[in-house]
């Protein structure tokens, strides 16, 4: 059975980095795309970026180029995003979703990770 | 990007009657890759359709997936208690990948 578990909540101030994680068990790591999309309260669906565990190439929505990095470690089937300079409007629950190779679909997602930023 | 926006935003129904969502695409979206997820207060999305009228794997047949080019619609013929959710749909045949506003159905 497909799982993915993340980290625990987060708590910064503006300006801080965060780094939130997504370990998978029961596929195989290497053969599915690990995106990243996040949902502000009360708000909709918005993708952050992806990357392929398989050869590490990484994809990221323009808004958030030079600000996020994402990253898969094989040897511990974990993926992780990186987001800096955090502002208030990155408050959000942060999601990791697998998807097949080469199409951008979210075919298995993450419980989530509240990111909360404030001083 | 390939902007989508849903309508209604909010659908208020009665169990055991018919739902119908529109999604719609600013642009062509290439080889009609448009899904469509459910998401229940608390929970993260899950896949119901892909590929415009694929069923993902486990999804009830009560819901249907139709459409192509730059206008798609989810129905869920009967609507269950536990199909009163918020409905996004999201393209995926040009990247950057998008999703619409979302469609909340709830009970009436």
């Amino acid at each position: 059975e497909v799982q993915l578990a993340q980290s625990g909540a987060e708590v910064r101030n503006p300006g801080a980095t965060v780094r939130i994680s997504c370990k998978v068990f029961g596929y195989t790591f290497t053969n599915y795309y690990m995106h990243w999309v996040r949902q502000a309260p009360g708000k909709g669906l918005e993708w952050v970026g992806l990357v392929d565990p398989g050869d590490g190439e990484t994809r990221y929505a323009a808004k958030f180029q030079g600000r996020v990095t994402t990253s898969a470690d094989t040897s511990t089937d974990t993926a992780y995003m990186e987001m800096r300079s955090l502002r208030s409007e990155d408050t959000a629950i942060y999601y990791c979703a697998i998807g097949p190779p080469g199409v951008e679909l979210l075919t298995y997602w993450g419980p989530g990770t509240l990111v909360t930023v404030s001083s | 990007e390939i902007v989508l926006t849903q309508s209604p935003g909010t659908l208020s129904l009665s169990p055991g009657e018919r739902a119908t969502l529109s999604c719609r695409a600013r642009q062509s979206v290439r080889d009609d890759y448009l899904a469509w997820y459910q998401q229940k207060p608390g929970q993260a999305p899950r896949l119901l359709i892909f590929g415009a009228s694929g069923r993902a794997t486990g999804i009830p047949d009560r819901f249907s997936g139709s459409g192509s080019g730059t206008d798609f619609t989810l129905t869920i013929s009967r609507l269950e208690p536990e199909d009163f959710a918020v409905y996004h749909c999201q393209q995926y045949g040009t990247s950057p990948l998008t999703f619409g506003g979302g469609t909340k159905v709830e009970i009436k």
